[in-house]
């Protein structure tokens, strides 16, 4: 069975700091990567996601991962956050295969921006 | 256009008493799924729709909860003679076609208190 896990339950960054957010899965094969972020009251919001080919994966809001096979890992960065990027971090897998199906999420992580 | 919604956005119940969720999906999507997340916790997949067939529902947690999609369109997750650790926020999540490479576009929640 799929697994993933961020190991990071809290994280505090300086606005205009640097930003990563580790994420570890386990999967037989290489598995479909997505990386959500969920405002207070707000649905879950696709930042990006990863399926094969360049391993660094560049989202929305200035937001990249980079899928690394031997590390079994797909961490998120930012070079610079912002006030506005406090939100919770949610790193999930899909089952590589022809039909859709459920996710699996990790526990999150939640983000602090301080001034 | 419209995203995902959910109704009721919050509701109450009392142990024992069986509630109704509402799931409007985007316009045309074909592929429905229901999660549940408890406080402090990531989604967990409970069960996924193609048009109007339940192709998994694998992770209902009990026969206590049962889902429907009839038309293909809106569904309903129910929940039968609720318990407290039915306590939870339900995510509603909707993809263009049944393929596992689909954004999954995610609702804003119904938050569910079971007293």
């Amino acid at each position: 069975a799929q697994s993933v896990t961020q190991p990071d339950i809290h994280i505090t960054v300086s606005e205009g700091a640097s930003l990563e957010l580790r994420c570890n899965y386990s999967y037989g094969a290489t598995p479909y990567l997505f990386w959500y972020v969920q405002s207070p009251g707000q649905g879950l919001q696709l930042l990006l996601k990863y399926f094969s080919g360049d391993t660094l994966v560049q989202g929305i809001k200035g937001f990249e991962a980079e899928f690394k096979r031997s590390q079994s890992s797909f961490n998120l960065r930012k070079p610079s956050v912002h006030w506005s990027d406090a939100a919770e971090y949610f790193c999930a897998v899909g089952a590589r295969g022809g039909g859709a199906d459920g996710l699996t999420f990790g526990k999150g992580t939640h983000l602090i921006i301080q001034p | 256009g419209a995203g995902v919604s959910q109704s009721p956005r919050y509701k109450v119940a009392k142990r024992g008493q069986d509630v109704a969720l509402r799931c409007d999906p985007i316009s045309g999507h074909v592929s429905l799924f229901w999660y549940q997340q408890a406080l402090g916790q990531g989604p967990e997949f409970l069960t996924y729709f193609q048009n109007e067939a339940q192709l998994d529902k694998s992770g209902l947690p009990s026969d206590r909860f049962f889902a429907e999609r009839p038309e293909g369109s809106v569904s309903t997750l129910k929940i039968q003679r609720t318990q407290q650790e039915d306590s939870a926020v339900y995510l509603c999540a909707s993809s263009l076609s049944g393929s596992s490479t689909d954004t999954q576009y995610f609702g804003p929640g119904t938050r569910l208190t079971v007293l």
